[in-house]
């Protein structure tokens, strides 16, 4: 069965600083590898999306890798700001499914101005 | 297509009573998900479809609940005889294809 952890639960950094957030899962036979951003009592936005055959994905200053021989992903924030406050999950999808999304609980972050 | 919508934002409704939600989707997406989420939890699948087609359930889908998705556009969730565990975020979700999911902002749902 696919699980997925993310540790640290929560994390608390000045502005201004570059930070790793950590994603593992159990098995790594997965078809690709998504990272959402949810702000408090609010739906989800899809920050990153990589497919099993990428190693990374870049989207301004998110950065995301994946290892899936160690299962393993992990979300860099170049110069956090204030503004990037909320919880982050990751979210893998098996090949032979019906293609859902299995969570890990994410990782509140809290960047202080 | 300003993306993912879901009707009501918020619901409150007493144990027993019956509740229904809506998801209109991305006008061109086939998939459509419904997910549930927890306070400090991340997502937990409930059920999918492909078109008008309901492809899969979870287990976490009891008997009380039931979703439907007429002519492959909207897609309603309906809860009967509510119980306080139903309490939580219902999460709807499309896709093209495998392509990523877009979520609509969730409809919270409070049992007293």
């Amino acid at each position: 069965k696919q699980e997925v952890t993310q540790i640290p639960a929560a994390l608390s950094v000045p502005e201004g600083e570059n930070l790793v957030l950590n994603c593992s899962f159990t098995d790594s036979a997965i078809y690709n590898l998504q990272w959402f951003r949810q702000d408090p009592g609010k739906g989800l936005t899809s920050l990153l999306l990589i497919q099993s055959s990428q190693r990374e994905q870049t989207s301004g200053r998110l950065n995301a890798s994946l290892d899936k021989s160690s299962g393993r992903s992990t979300l860099y924030i170049a110069a956090s700001q204030p503004g990037d406050s909320a919880t982050y999950l990751c979210a893998v999808i098996k090949p032979i499914s019906n293609y859902q999304l299995i969570w890990g609980a994410g990782t509140k972050l809290i960047i202080k101005p | 297509d300003t993306g993912v919508s879901q009707d009501p934002r918020h619901k409150i409704t007493k144990r027993g009573q019956n509740v229904t939600f809506r998801c209109d989707p991305i006008s061109e997406h086939n998939r459509l998900y419904w997910y549930r989420q927890t306070l400090g939890q991340g997502p937990e699948f409930l059920t999918y479809f492909q078109n008008e087609a309901q492809l899969e359930k979870s287990r976490l889908l009891s008997d009380r609940f039931s979703a439907e998705r007429p002519k492959g556009s909207f897609s309603t969730l309906e809860i009967q005889r509510t119980e306080q565990g139903d309490s939580a975020m219902y999460l709807c979700a499309s896709s093209s294809g495998l392509d990523t999911q877009y979520f609509g902002p969730g409809t919270r749902l409070t049992v007293l």
